[in-house]
């Protein structure tokens, strides 16, 4: 089963843009769907968008207008940009990977991001 | 957009007791329904999927059963380990994907 690791800034201002990366290591990113997912502290889960090895994309509605997503192939990476962050984006940030669009096989070990002054 | 509704939101059991869970949508999702759990600090793990299959390496005492609108996970003798809090999440009608407020299952 693959590995996921996020990484980025843990304190992002209000009304700046949130940027996260996902490395995904013991197996290829060519192989898998490849999401995002975020839980506020103490709250549910909610899936925020996915992307495909090939580019393709796929986002929640209810944040499709903040939300880009992109892969880096050579380096076994994909990212998450969200723009206008307010403090209701404060959560932990999960990547995920599946095989199919469906479940989510392997998670992340998540990464809070919180959105202060 | 699907919502799902989980109940209870805390159940106390007792090592060894039986856990039943249940989970609701708003909307027939066919058999296309997950479980997962979460304990504390952790990332979420997926259990089971296809309302009733089992992923690779649960013990037996999950199961997983329901279709259409309705669906039950039961941990049929709570182990230590099994005290977290479980989430469904349906993948029949996307985007989004859409999960369960959760259910905590903890020590009585």
């Amino acid at each position: 089963q693959v590995q996921l690791q996020e990484s980025g800034p843990g304190l992002v201002k209000p009304s700046e843009t949130l940027s996260l990366t996902c490395t995904v290591s013991g197996g290829s990113i060519s192989s898998n769907y490849w999401s995002w997912i975020r839980q506020p502290p103490g709250k549910g889960l909610e899936w925020i968008g996915y992307i495909y090895y090939s580019g393709s994309t796929s986002q929640n509605p209810s944040l499709k207008s903040r939300v880009t997503m992109s892969i880096d192939k050579s380096k076994n990476q994909f990212s998450l940009k969200l723009t206008s962050v307010t403090a209701a984006d404060t959560a932990i940030y999960y990547c995920a990977g599946h095989f199919r669009l469906n479940w989510f096989d392997s998670w992340g070990q998540g990464t809070l991001v919180t959105v202060s002054s | 957009e699907i919502v799902m509704t989980q109940s209870p939101a805390t159940l106390s059991v007792s090592p060894g007791e039986r856990a039943t869970l249940s989970c609701r949508a708003s909307q027939s999702v066919s058999s296309n329904l997950a479980w997962y759990q979460q304990k504390p600090g952790q990332a979420p793990r997926l259990l089971i999927y296809g309302a009733s299959t089992r992923a690779t390496g649960i013990p037996a005492r999950f199961s997983g059963s329901g279709s259409g609108t309705d669906f039950t996970l039961t941990i049929s003798s709570l182990q230590s380990e099994d005290f977290a809090i479980y989430y469904c999440q349906q993948y029949n009608n996307w985007p989004p994907w859409t999960f369960g407020q959760g259910t905590k299952v903890e020590i009585k």
